[in-house]
């Protein structure tokens, strides 16, 4: 158990639709991270938070978009959901001081019918 | 951009050695880690190596020739446990993390 925690585990929803996934990161943690992996692109960095400021992009879509809040806690939005966005979605946190290990969640399944 | 490449499969029996190797091209370089994840499983943090060289942790070990944009990782002692996949990865600017594809470890009895 990395401390990290990830609702929901699954989630089955409809093209077009929009989706909140949720992250609470370790308790000693600032720092926050989505990846999102799928068969066909492998594990890819989406977005990083920090105390609740956005750090860094990656890849991610207009459709897509995060917060972390003042708790700490972070959500990732999707939005107009494809069916290329059926995919694994994890976060992951580390501490402050630019530690190099993460510690990911378990993550969110997604499956868009 | 940024790319990784490092082997889709490894084949290995139990109570042998394996390397995973990985290639790298990228900017902002900070290091690179190495990370497990089993079927089902989330990545989990193996090692890190910011200079060159080789770092052990157990029967794991991983090196880094910064100037080759290469490391490998080294499992030792093998056991069916370890079947799983391993991630390189580039650390960047932010602690931000670049994968490669990943290589599917078997380990056979």
């Amino acid at each position: 158990d990395s401390g990290v925690t990830q609702t929901p585990k699954h989630l089955i929803t409809a093209t077009g639709q929009r989706v909140t996934l949720r992250c609470s990161p370790r308790s000693e943690d600032l720092s926050v991270y989505w990846y999102q992996q799928s068969l066909d692109q492998g594990l890819q960095f989406l977005i990083h938070y920090y105390n609740g400021e956005e750090r860094a992009k990656g890849n991610i879509l207009e459709r897509f978009s995060a917060q972390q809040f003042p708790d700490l806690h972070s959500e990732l939005n999707l939005s107009s959901l494809e069916l290329g966005d059926s995919a694994l979605y994890f976060c992951a946190s580390s501490v402050a001081g630019g530690s190099n290990e993460q510690f990911f969640g378990p993550g969110t399944r997604l499956t868009v019918l | 951009g940024q790319s990784l490449e490092q082997p889709s499969e490894v084949t290995a029996v139990e109570g042998a050695i394996v390397q995973i190797n990985c290639t790298y091209q990228t900017s902002g370089f900070y290091g690179l880690s190495w990370y497990q994840q089993h079927d089902g499983g989330a990545p989990t943090f193996l090692s890190y190596n910011a200079l060159d060289g080789l770092e052990e942790t157990g029967r794991f070990s991983s090196f880094l020739s910064r100037s080759d944009s290469y490391g490998y990782l080294l499992l030792q002692e093998l056991q069916m446990k370890d079947s799983a996949s391993y991630f390189c990865a580039v650390n960047n600017a932010g602690n931000m993390l670049t994968f490669g594809g990943g290589t599917r470890l078997m380990v056979k009895p």
